[in-house]
């Protein structure tokens, strides 16, 4: 149990241009949600909250009109990195909140790079 | 405000033998406490969780030890493998649904 589905897995995008990139719960439900930012050799940094039907807390730095969330439902959340520039390239990952007995669960990923 | 530390940053062993990962934390109220595995380029995957009212976790050849009074978890390889190297993060939130405060992680090498 516990599974969290993230895709995509890889994507190159032009600069200026928006990426969207979709984490979702195959087997449970949570109202919580947060996105990661990873630089190469680096551990995971919050980037922002997200509660089902509210708006997302950002972390101080992480700019909430570039990095949009939706978490439209228990199942769902999107992150849509707006007018991307080579500087956003980073290893992004999802998490739904604790699960009780299997703690939090991350999605495999995606890795942005921006030309 | 949780701090995480792991020690070492990085470890490089001999296939077979036994090891310790270090996480430390700086306040001993926490709510769980979470390993995880990373490959690279990979996503994180869940190794153990230790409750707050627990002391250790088993799966297989790892054991997670969890004392608050100390503010230290260890996760305990036995006869490591080379499918084994990987970068091991410890974690844990302030509550059950708070981020979690991973720590910067240690780079394991099972050298075959």
């Amino acid at each position: 149990g516990a599974v969290v589905s993230q895709h995509p897995s890889r994507v190159i995008c032009k600069s200026g241009t928006s990426v969207k990139i979709e984490c979702r719960s195959l087997d449970f439900q949570a109202t919580t949600m947060f996105w990661y930012r990873q630089f190469p050799k680096q551990s995971l940094m919050l980037m922002a909250t997200s509660n089902e039907g509210s708006k997302a807390t950002y972390e101080q730095g992480v700019e909430k009109d570039k990095f949009l969330i939706n978490h439209a439902s228990l199942t769902l959340s999107t992150l849509t990195v707006t007018s991307a520039h080579p500087e956003d390239s980073s290893f992004y990952i999802c998490s739904f909140g604790g699960q009780g007995a299997t703690g939090y669960t991350f999605g495999s990923g995606t890795r942005l790079t921006v030309v | 405000k949780q701090e995480v530390t792991q020690i070492p940053a990085a470890l490089s062993v001999p296939e077979g033998e036994n090891l310790v990962l270090n996480c430390s934390f700086t306040d001993s109220a926490i709510y769980n406490l979470q390993w995880f595995r990373q490959d690279p380029g990979k996503g994180l995957t869940s190794l153990l969780l230790i409750q707050s009212s627990q002391r250790e976790q088993t799966s297989g050849r790892l054991n997670a030890s969890l004392d608050k009074s100390s503010g230290r978890s260890t996760l305990y390889i036995a006869a490591s493998q080379p499918g084994d190297s990987a970068t091991y993060l410890c974690a844990s939130p302030l509550s059950g649904n708070t981020p979690l405060v991973f720590g910067k992680g240690t780079r394991l090498s099972v050298i075959a």
